[in-house]
């Protein structure tokens, strides 16, 4: 079956600290790849996104990932984490030339201040 | 900028009765969703529909309905709320239109607590 795995369920960093979370996705084909952001008490939005070209994506607020597609990995990078940066993560996935999104089980991340 | 409302923030609603959960996309998408979410569960699949008066099972349709009789809104029933249906909902909408600035992406409102007792 089509799914979205994020290995890190809750992460605890200190400022300055730098910063990747994991996932993988588990569909042969094309896909197009999301990672969406909520901070408390907000909606959900987009962080940043891949759908073709450079596999090394920038996104807002530092963010970057990198498409490995051998790996099946689209990880969320950040050298260097701000208080600001709590928030739960979720990676997502359109797999085929479907416009479902299959979302992660979310990543909580918790910056020390 | 594009915006995505739900009716309500918060709601409470007693067992076996009927709610009604409203969401208005103001960009002309026409892919609309519902999705729950709960702690450690992520966001699952409601149902979603593609057009008007068109919709499609998601993973967990059971216990939910949907009304897709505009373009700008979609709306998520419970027939008969039960306690294991109190949490998040979310609604989203996207445009297929390849070429259009967001395309694909997925747009999300503010959600709607909902509480059953």
């Amino acid at each position: 079956a089509q799914s979205v795995s994020q290995h890190n369920h809750h992460v605890i960093l200190s400022e300055a600290a730098s910063l990747e979370l994991g996932c993988n996705y588990s569909y042969g084909g094309t896909v197009n790849l999301f990672w969406y952001v909520q901070y408390p008490g907000q909606h959900l939005q987009l962080l940043l996104k891949y759908f073709s070209g450079d596999p090394l994506v920038k996104g807002i607020k530092g963010f970057e990932a990198e498409f490995i597609k051998s790996k099946f990995s689209f990880n969320l990078r950040k050298p260097s984490v701000q208080w600001s940066d709590t928030a739960e993560y979720f990676c997502a996935v359109i797999m085929g030339r479907d416009d479902k999104i299959i979302f992660g089980k979310g990543t909580r991340l918790h910056i020390l201040p | 900028d594009v915006k995505v409302t739900q009716s309500s923030r918060y709601l409470v609603k007693r067992t076996g009765e009927k709610v009604f959960l409203e969401c208005v996309q103001d960009m002309d998408h026409e892919n609309m969703f519902w999705y729950r979410q709960d702690p450690g569960l992520g966001l699952r699949l409601i149902y979603f529909s593609y057009d008007v008066k068109m919709k499609e099972k998601g993973d967990i349709p059971e216990g939910y309905s949907v009304s897709r009789e505009k373009k700008e809104r979609f709306s998520l029933i419970l027939e008969s709320a039960s306690t294991n249906q109190t949490s998040m909902y979310l609604c989203a909408s996207s445009s297929s239109r390849s070429g259009l600035a967001g395309a694909h992406e997925q747009y999300f409102g503010p959600g709607t607590r909902l509480t059953v007792t």
